[in-house]
Formats: C-alpha cells, sequence, structure tokens
C-alpha cells in the first residue's frame, strides 16, 4: 500500500521568508501528486497536481513543487510567504489505477508571522 | 455548480447516539469519497463509492460505521452507536471521471463532537 509522508508538522516562518515544505511517497509504480491547502475553518483545496511531464509544477498564489522520482519526492516551495499564506498543508499521492483513492500525509500546519 | 455540499456543518451528540452525515456530489463526478481528519492521524479515506457502488471500504474502522449511495447525488456516513473517539472532522469529496488525472473536490466538512 502507498504511503505519504510529511516531514514537518509544524513550521513558523516570518512574512517573506522562503518556504518548502518536505513530502515523500512510498509507491514504486506510476503516480499523481498533489498538495492542498485548507485555511482555517475551510474546507481542502487544490494547490498544484503532478501527473506528466515537467517536474516543476507551477501552482495558484505562487506555489509551484518539484517531483523527484529518484528521491520520491515532491516538495512544496513558495520564494516568499505572505500572512495569508497561514494554513494547513497537505501532500497526497494517486497511484495505479486510482483504486485506492488520494493517499494523504498527515499534514504541515504553517503559521506565518507577521 | 456549487461544489460538494455536505450537512450538518457541525454535529454534537451524546455518546450511544446515532449519527448521520450527508454529502451531495458534484453534478456528473462519479467517484465519492468519505475521509475523516483527526489531529493524530490526519486524513483518513474511509470508503469510496464509483456509480454509486461502494469500491473500497477497507478504511472504515469499525462495523458502527456504514455508508451508503442511493443515487448519484445523495450519500450518508452513519455511525451507530457514536462513541467519543469519533469525534472528528469528516469530509466528503467527489471526481469526475476518470478519478485517474483529476483532482478531488472536497466539501466543507461536518465536524463532529460525540460527548
Amino acid at each position: 500500500a502507498q504511503s505519504v509522508s510529511q516531514h514537518n508538522h509544524h513550521v513558523i516562518l516570518s512574512e517573506a521568508a522562503s518556504l518548502e515544505l518536505g513530502c515523500n511517497y512510498s509507491y514504486g509504480g506510476t503516480v499523481n501528486l498533489f498538495w492542498y491547502v485548507q485555511y482555517p475553518g475551510q474546507h481542502l483545496q487544490l494547490l498544484l497536481k503532478y501527473f506528466s511531464g515537467d517536474p516543476l509544477v507551477k501552482g495558484i498564489k505562487g506555489f509551484e513543487a518539484e517531483f523527484i522520482k529518484s528521491k520520491f519526492s515532491f516538495n512544496l516551495r513558495k520564494p516568499s510567504v505572505q500572512w495569508s499564506d497561514t494554513a494547513e498543508y497537505f501532500c497526497a499521492a494517486l497511484s495505479g489505477g486510482g483504486a485506492d483513492g488520494l493517499t494523504f500525509g498527515k499534514g504541515t500546519h504553517l503559521i506565518i508571522q507577521p | 455548480d456549487a461544489g460538494v455540499i455536505q450537512s450538518p456543518r457541525h454535529e454534537v451528540t451524546e455518546m450511544g447516539q446515532e449519527v448521520t452525515l450527508r454529502c451531495k456530489p458534484i453534478s456528473g463526478h462519479d467517484y465519492l469519497f468519505w475521509y475523516r481528519q483527526t489531529m493524530m492521524r490526519g486524513l483518513e479515506l474511509l470508503i469510496y463509492f464509483n456509480n454509486n457502488v461502494p469500491i473500497d471500504d477497507s478504511g472504515m474502522p469499525e462495523d458502527r460505521f456504514s455508508a451508503k449511495m442511493p443515487n448519484a447525488s445523495f450519500s450518508t456516513l452513519k455511525i451507530q452507536p457514536s462513541e467519543p473517539r469519533d469525534s472528528a472532522v469528516y469530509f466528503c469529496a467527489s471526481s469526475p471521471p476518470p478519478f485517474r488525472g483529476t483532482e478531488a473536490f472536497f466539501g466543507q466538512g461536518t465536524r463532529l463532537t460525540v460527548v
């Protein structure tokens, strides 16, 4: 079975700092990867996704992620964070034919200090 | 489209009571998922349906949990009897065909508190 691990449970940054959230997955075959964001009190929204092609994926709100197959990683990055980026971030993977649904990491709680 | 609609948004119930959570997927989506979110375990897939048929319910924690999808526009997740450890946020999500290669759209969630 596939699994997704996120390295940091809590990250605190100041505004304008650069962000990198780690994500590793365990599945060895073809895998689709996602980052979702959950703002306080809201539902999950898709930030970006990777299916194939260019391993550097651009998402909304200035986020990007890089798929590194050799490292089984899909880290999320943003060069300069804003206070409004305070949220919970979830990495998710979809393997094979999607038969297992999305497998999520436990999430990273990001707090941006003004 | 209004998106995935879940009700109620909040539910507080006493231990032992039956709880029913409801979900209306986005029209035209033929995959429907139920997830549970807790601090300890993060987001867990409980069960998912394809064309109203349950495909994988291996994530359902116990026999106290059951889910149905009587038609393409409605699904329920029932807990009977409820226990305090069932307290969590329950999300419903739907996805258009084919699921592989597309994203899942999430509802606002139901925050369940069992006292």
